[in-house]
Formats: C-alpha cells, sequence, structure tokens
C-alpha cells in the first residue's frame, strides 16, 4: 500500500498564478484533510472532507478551494496565490473508525510563491 | 476556542535518558489525543492514540498518559535512542464523534538525542 500519495513535492509559483495540489490515498478511508504548516505557527487545518460529496471549511481557508474527486482523491487549488501561501501543505485520511481514528499524513508539498 | 501547548520546544539528552514531553489543551471535551513524530522535511507519524476514556498507551519504549480534567498529557521515551530525534506534535480532535472530526495541534517539541 502506498498510503497517502501527494503530487507535486515542490513547486515555485509567482504571485497571481494558480495551481492544483493533488492528494490520493489507498486505505479506503472515508476522511480527507488538507493542511498547512509554518514555522511557530504549528499545522493548521484548511478545509476537509468527511466523506464523499461533502467539504467543509478548516481554520484557514481563504484563498483556497477543494475538490472531493471521488473516495480516493481531494484536491486542494489556489486560484490566485500570494506570497503568504508559501508553506508546506500536508494531505491526511483517516477512517473515522471511533477505535482507530488515526489520521495518515502524506510527504507533503513544499510550495514557494515568489 | 481549543489551544494546545508543547513544552519544552526543544529539548537535547544524551544518549539513554528518560524523557518526558509535555502537551497540555485549553478545552477538555476532547474525543481523543494524538502523539505524532515528524522527521525533518517529511510528513507526520502517528504514534499513539489515547481515547478520553483511557489513562494511557504504550507502544515499545514509548507511554503516553492522558488526564482529561487537567487538559493534560505526556509521552514517555525510556532509553532514548539517536534514532528518536524528531519533532514531536501533539493533537486533540474535539467534539463526541458525530460531525467534528478536526485535529487541533501543538508547535511541537524538537528532540535531540546525542550519542
Amino acid at each position: 500500500n502506498a498510503g497517502v500519495t501527494q503530487t507535486p513535492k515542490f513547486q515555485v509559483l509567482k504571485t497571481g498564478q494558480s495551481m492544483t495540489l493533488q492528494c490520493a490515498q489507498d486505505m479506503n478511508h472515508n476522511s480527507m484533510y488538507w493542511y498547512r504548516q509554518d514555522p511557530g505557527m504549528g499545522l493548521r487545518l484548511i478545509y476537509y472532507s468527511a466523506s464523499e460529496g461533502t467539504t467543509d471549511k478548516g481554520e484557514v481557508p481563504n484563498g483556497y478551494n477543494v475538490s472531493r474527486l471521488n473516495k480516493r482523491e481531494f484536491s486542494l487549488r489556489l486560484e490566485s496565490a500570494a506570497p503568504s501561501q508559501t508553506s508546506v501543505y500536508f494531505c491526511a485520511s483517516s477512517a473515522l473508525d471511533s477505535r482507530t481514528d488515526t489520521q495518515y499524513f502524506g510527504p507533503g508539498t513544499r510550495l514557494t510563491v515568489l | 476556542k481549543q489551544e494546545v501547548t508543547q513544552i519544552p520546544a526543544a529539548l537535547s539528552v544524551p544518549e539513554g535518558e528518560n524523557l518526558v514531553l509535555n502537551c497540555s489543551f485549553t478545552d477538555s471535551a476532547i474525543y481523543n489525543l494524538q502523539w505524532f513524530r515528524q522527521d525533518p522535511g517529511k510528513g507526520l507519524t502517528s504514534l499513539l492514540l489515547i481515547q478520553s476514556s483511557q489513562r494511557e498507551q504504550t507502544s515499545g519504549r514509548l507511554n503516553a498518559s492522558l488526564d482529561k480534567s487537567s487538559g493534560r498529557s505526556t509521552l514517555y521515551i525510556a532509553a532514548s535512542q539517536p534514532g528518536d530525534s524528531a519533532t514531536y506534535l501533539c493533537a486533540v480532535r474535539q467534539g463526541s464523534g458525530g460531525s467534528n472530526y478536526k485535529l487541533t495541534f501543538g508547535k511541537g517539541t524538537l528532540l535531540t538525542v546525542n550519542p
């Protein structure tokens, strides 16, 4: 099993450009999440999808959109990138079983916006 | 709003020492608490998950405890090794498991174990 995979691993954008971060999981998990990690700020939730067909805002959703394409895939889109969006982005998934509610994380995408 | 604090922010110990990492949270109405490990440039790996009804969980040299009423958790690492060097993060999940699936993370403790 690959677990949670993310593409790309690195990306450099200019201010105003758009891009989509891709995430896929092969664990048949219901829920998927997008976080950003910044020095001194810790991990913050951007958006999550509790189940296929639903998405909800997290703590820092402004400037982002998401799509739960199917049960496996959850993408994060930056429509007009800003330097404040320079960060490391992590996708995660969980089964939401009450006994084993562990989130599994991907390796991250390191994004720089110039 | 839930806030999670981890102390210390950084810790350096000699190999073989036993150590304790601390995590505190402001809202005791949690569903569970997780400890994660993050190696430089990598994603997070779950180490231990404690349900709100549990007092502790153990995995190998790791033992995590939870005192929900006081809003505290500790991660005990026995006989530390250089391979334990990493950032350790604590995260709490709110709610009763219904519609609130969000985790609130602390900022982590950077552990360095010196040979």
